[in-house]
């Protein structure tokens, strides 16, 4: 029979405009969450966690939001360029459990 | 450092077929971790090691995949015998404690014709 893929959702903006990226996560026991990319044909790429005890997070051009009422995550990336074009993971785990349950992933395509 | 290293980067094989994927982490990492990625299914843990010690298997589909750690320098995971569902790509991730960043190998691309 025809096999049926993963929907991807994919978001699409324009270069210099900034992205949100959502995530729900499914385990209300889980405290730490990390947002992983993924270029084509490489392995996923950390970006930046944040644990449980914390509503936000900002590094480098990203911020990562974590709502634990509605079990929410988001990864704001400001200013998108090109070179952030990938599949974005958002990672959950429950602490003291070195385990990681991955998300399905969003696609960014970021035009020029 | 040279990052997670895994061999092949791609692999075809007949069904029927034994298959040996390699790993080596990054030196220091106490944690291992294998992944399978399809469309179908996404990403997916296998299995991980800790101190070389295997902590959780619950994710190998069945026997006839097998993982082993012989030293903290060397992983495998083996499909004998190879099946066509088993075409995925296959990563290998290493992390310096748990839980914590996982850092991944750049895969092997399993096709089973």
């Amino acid at each position: 029979g025809e096999s049926v893929g993963l929907h991807l959702p994919t978001l699409s903006v324009q270069e210099g405009d900034n992205s949100i990226i959502n995530c729900a996560y499914s385990n209300s026991a889980s405290d730490y969450f990390i947002w992983y990319k993924q270029e084509s044909g490489k392995g996923p790429q950390f970006i930046i966690d944040i644990r449980s005890n914390m509503d936000k997070r900002q590094g480098q051009r990203v911020t990562v939001l974590l709502n634990k009422t509605v079990k929410h995550l988001s990864l704001q990336i400001a200013a998108t360029q090109p070179g952030d074009s990938a599949v974005y993971f958002c990672a959950e785990n429950v602490y003291n459990f070195n385990k990681f349950y991955f998300g399905s992933g969003t696609k960014l395509n970021v035009k020029p | 450092d040279a990052g997670v290293i895994q061999s092949p980067r791609h692999e075809v094989t007949e069904m029927g077929q034994e298959v040996t994927l390699r790993c080596k982490p990054i030196s220091g990492h106490n944690s291992l971790f294998w992944y399978r990625q399809t469309m179908m299914r996404g990403l997916e843990l296998l299995i991980y090691f800790n101190n070389n010690v295997p902590i959780d298997d619950s994710g190998m589909p069945e026997d006839r995949f097998s993982a082993k750690m012989p030293n903290a320098s060397f992983s495998t995971l083996k499909i004998q015998p190879s099946e066509p569902r088993d075409s995925a790509v296959y990563f290998c991730a290493s992390s310096l404690r748990p839980p914590g960043e996982q850092y991944f190998g750049p895969g092997t691309r399993l096709t089973v014709t």
